[in-house]
């Protein structure tokens, strides 16, 4: 079956500094959706990607699809305290509006 | 616009008990999955509907684990018996199919400990 990959499982930055979480998948996406979940919460939607070599951005976040539509990646600008949390990537292989999540990254900021 | 509202909160039994969760999607979305999250790693799907027929339910373990969306709004999930490794937490999440968006709102969870 599908598989989504992430890297790395754990990410510690100092405020300020930058952060990349990368998503891999065994199969080719016809989308990707990427998910933020706090500690002790639930995961909230982010951003949804649909076309190759998608890049969309959302304040200091930025989202990349790749060309072949197997990876993705989300880099943070800047981290804030409230960046704190752990990433999902989440990959549709095009049956059924279904999400295969990979493992996350947990990022933590220390101020 | 009211979340996914999901009950109960928190779930303590003990192994080879039975358990069930609700959900209520938010209103109008026709597709309803659960999820079990282990700690430390994503959701992973168990069953999703579409309105009140399963589209797809090939992780589920139907030896124990059981679901239904009667009349296409609440769900229940069920586990029956529960192993120790059931222990996680339950995520309920609705989307709103529409054309190629089809975010998903999850709700707060059920979060079960099996001793």
């Amino acid at each position: 079956g599908q598989q989504v990959m992430q890297i790395p499982q754990y990410q510690h930055v100092q405020e300020g500094e930058d952060f990349t979480t990368y998503c891999n998948s065994s199969t080719t996406l016809s989308n990707i959706q990427w998910y933020k979940q706090r500690p002790g919460g639930h995961p909230v939607f982010l951003i949804q990607l649909v076309k190759s070599g998608e890049v969309k951005k959302q304040k200091r976040l930025t989202f990349q699809f790749g060309e072949a539509k197997k990876n993705s990646s989300l880099h943070i600008t800047a981290t804030q305290t409230t960046d704190v949390g752990t990433y999902f990537c989440a990959g549709d292989g095009g049956s059924n509006y279904k999400l295969t999540f990979g493992k996350g990254t947990l990022l933590t900021v220390n101020p | 616009e009211a979340g996914v509202a999901q009950s109960p909160r928190y779930k303590i039994i003990e192994k080879r008990q039975s358990v069930a969760f609700w959900c209520n999607p938010i209103s109008g979305h026709a597709t309803l999955y659960w999820y079990q999250q282990i700690l430390g790693q994503g959701p992973k799907l168990l069953i999703q509907f579409q309105n009140n027929g399963v589209v797809d339910d090939s992780q589920l373990p139907k030896d124990r684990f059981s679901a239904e969306r009667l009349k296409g709004v609440d769900s229940t999930l069920k586990i029956q018996p529960a192993k120790l490794e059931d222990s996680a937490v339950y995520l309920c999440a609705s989307s709103l199919v529409a054309d190629r968006r089809y975010e998903q709102y999850f709700g707060p969870g059920t979060r079960l400990t099996v001793t």
